[in-house]
């Protein structure tokens, strides 16, 4: 176990609709990254949160958006759901305050399926 | 440019010893990480390389040379629960991992 929660596990939408996924870093986490992962592709970075502000951004559409909240937990909303949205999506936290590349610790996933 | 290369699968043999290459090319080079992935489940994290040399942590060991750019996963001692992705990753100057594909490994009896 991370020590990393991500919610739902699994979600079931429509086209078109919006979703969104919650992610807990560890305890004193300060950094959340979102990542895709499509089935058999390699991980896609979205965004990066750092003790509540944005501190750089992936390939991430215009259709998705990110924040993190004062308790430092992190959402993922998806709007205008397409097929091709169907994935994983995990939520990795580090520590952030070393000032040097500290390990990532995932979450669980949450599995996205657009039918 | 920021590039990271590995093979995107390899097969070996139970119980024997494999190599997995990952060359990168990073700004502001910040260590070199390898993440185990098992399909439909999250990256777990194996090892982290910021100076040159072998790191060794039971069956798993990595090597860095920096001037190369180049590492390797070693995993000796082969079981069928090693079937899976490893990820290589490079850490740059703010922090971001720059991710390969992956290598599936594919381990028979």
């Amino acid at each position: 176990d991370s020590g990393v929660t991500q919610t739902p596990k699994h979600l079931i939408t429509a086209t078109g609709q919006r979703v969104t996924l919650r992610c807990s870093p560890r305890s004193g986490d300060l950094s959340v990254y979102w990542y895709q992962q499509s089935l058999d592709q390699g991980l896609q970075f979205l965004i990066h949160y750092y003790n509540g502000e944005e501190r750089a951004k992936g390939n991430i559409l215009e259709r998705f958006s990110a924040q993190q909240f004062p308790d430092l937990h992190s959402e993922l909303n998806l709007s205008s759901l397409e097929l091709g949205d169907s994935a994983l999506y995990f939520c990795a936290s580090r520590d952030g305050t070393s000032g040097r590349a500290d390990t990532q610790y995932f979450g669980p996933g949450t599995r996205l399926t657009v039918l | 440019g920021q590039n990271i290369d590995q093979p995107t699968e390899m097969t070996a043999t139970e119980g024997a010893i494999v190599q997995i290459n990952c060359t990168y090319q990073t700004s502001g080079f910040n260590g070199l990480f390898w993440y185990q992935q098992h399909a439909g489940e999250a990256p777990t994290f194996l090892s982290y390389n910021v100076l040159d040399g072998l790191e060794e942590k039971g069956r798993f060991s990595s090597f860095l040379s920096r001037s190369k750019g180049y590492s390797y996963l070693l995993l000796k001692e082969l079981q069928m629960k090693d079937s899976a992705s490893y990820l290589c990753a490079s850490g740059d100057s703010n922090y971001q991992l720059i991710w390969g594909a992956g290598t599936k490994l594919i381990i028979k009896p």
